[in-house]
């Protein structure tokens, strides 16, 4: 059990610019998670896979976010046009169906300037 | 989303137990109730859950309340590594619309063990 690994770990980006994030959730976990988290705060439920499927996503998840998980094993999770108000820890869990504990990743850091 | 209430923040002593109460009054039926903690620096982790029925794992024990508007995660020997936010957490895995996935974090209790 490796656990869930997040890449990169720190990002940097200027206003406006793209952004993706990557997550690979544990073997077998067939259920994938994307939180945002900022400072003080608790994680922010973003958006939710089953294997490849994305079934559920927030309203927090705005036009300029996009998940996928094409073959049902990493995700990426990518910020078009990037904004200060994005700067948060982007985390990722996954879940191992039927079971109720989600396994979190370390995070992503990103800061927009 | 059914709410959670947990006080701000605790301290405790190293080796001491420790009770971290969480409120939840309008819990329905069907709301398990899960704590996480989260270390600084790093992604949350998660302690334990339970329905009605207290729970004990290697981690910690879970008291719920009869009434289940209430709930007390037991750490039962403080260490400095259990310094960390916990977060108290509702998910209702059967409900009318087949359950939700997410997990509704809020802003957790910070707690600080002293050596």
């Amino acid at each position: 059990d490796t656990g869930v690994s997040q890449d990169p770990r720190h990002k940097i980006t200027k206003r406006g610019q793209n952004v993706t994030f990557r997550c690979d959730p544990i073997s077998e976990h067939n259920r994938l998670y994307w939180y945002r988290q900022t400072l003080g705060q608790g994680p922010e439920f973003l958006t939710y896979f089953q294997n490849e499927a994305q079934l559920e996503k927030s309203r927090l998840l705005s036009d300029r976010f996009s998940a996928e998980r094409p073959k049902g094993s990493f995700s990426t999770l990518e910020i078009q046009r990037t904004e200060q108000g994005d700067s948060a820890m982007y985390l990722c869990a996954s879940r191992r169906q039927g079971y109720n504990e989600q396994f979190f990743g370390p995070g992503t850091r990103l800061t927009v300037l | 989303d059914a709410k959670t209430t947990q006080p701000n923040s605790m301290e405790s002593n190293e080796e001491e137990p420790v009770h971290l109460p969480c409120n939840h009054s309008t819990i329905s039926g069907t709301d398990y109730i899960h704590w996480y903690r989260q270390l600084p620096s790093q992604g949350p982790e998660y302690v334990i859950h339970g329905l009605t029925s207290n729970v004990n794992n290697r981690m910690a024990s879970l008291a719920i309340a009869e009434d289940r508007k209430s709930s007390t995660l037991i750490l039962h020997r403080a260490t400095l590594r259990d310094a960390a936010v916990y977060y108290c957490i509702l998910r209702d895995v059967i409900g009318t619309q087949g359950g939700s996935e997410k997990l509704v974090f809020g802003k957790g209790m910070k707690l600080t063990v002293n050596p």
